[in-house]
């Protein structure tokens, strides 16, 4: 079955720098690849997602990237601020279920 | 719009009682789904259902029922809960497959 692996589960930024969470899966069939946000103590909601046949999609500060060929896609989120500090999922989904990725818990420091 | 609501939002529970989850939506969607978190582990999918009468196993079935008797709520059921299944549970629903999944406001379940 499919496998998504998310990195890094920590990340601690600067307010204002950069941050950038990776995702890898394994089901190259798969062609949906939504990041939803959770803040502590509230429900994931979606923030952007991307479909197999766009490399690319940005939204505001937040962008994402997909490279079908090795199998991974990426967060990117800029200029970051204090209401951008929350745990970030990655998730994969094919023809069937869909599954997360373990989560990345973002820190931007002041 | 409620969005998608869940009954209760906490409950303790003693090593095999049973147990009834509820996630009602009022969007018309035809697809609903019940997730557990745990610290560390993301998001898994327990059961899912792709329209009203229909239900399906995801990755973390064992120990769980599921009932979709109507399309605006979906069941989660434990019959004899274990203290493995402590966790904070999760009901969504979406109009379709690959598109926005719209979360409850989750459900925090202790099994002593």
């Amino acid at each position: 079955g499919e496998n998504v692996e998310q990195h890094p589960s920590t990340l601690s930024v600067q307010e204002g720098d950069s941050a950038v969470i990776k995702c890898t899966y394994s089901d190259s069939a798969s062609n949906y690849f939504p990041w939803y946000k959770q803040e502590l103590g509230k429900r994931p909601q979606l923030i952007i997602d991307i479909r197999s046949n766009v490399g690319e999609k940005k939204d505001q500060r937040i962008a994402v990237t997909l490279n079908k060929t090795a199998k991974h896609f990426s967060l990117h989120i800029t200029e970051t601020q204090p209401e951008d500090s929350a745990v970030y999922f990655c998730a994969v989904q094919g023809d069937d279920k869909i599954i997360f990725g373990k989560g990345t818990r973002l820190h931007i420091l002041p | 719009n409620a969005g998608v609501t869940q009954t209760p939002k906490f409950r303790v529970l003693k090593t095999g009682q049973s147990m009834t989850l509820l996630c009602a939506q009022d969007m018309n969607h035809e697809y609903m789904y019940w997730y557990r978190q745990d610290p560390g582990m993301g998001l898994r999918l327990i059961h899912y259902s792709v329209g009203e009468g229909t239900t399906a196993k995801g990755e973390v079935p064992d120990g769980y029922n599921v009932s979709r008797l109507k399309k605006q709520n979906f069941l989660l059921g434990l019959e004899s809960a274990a203290p493995s299944q402590t966790s904070v549970y999760f009901c969504a629903s979406s109009y379709s497959l690959r598109v926005e999944q719209y979360f409850g406001p989750g459900t925090r379940l202790t099994v002593l």
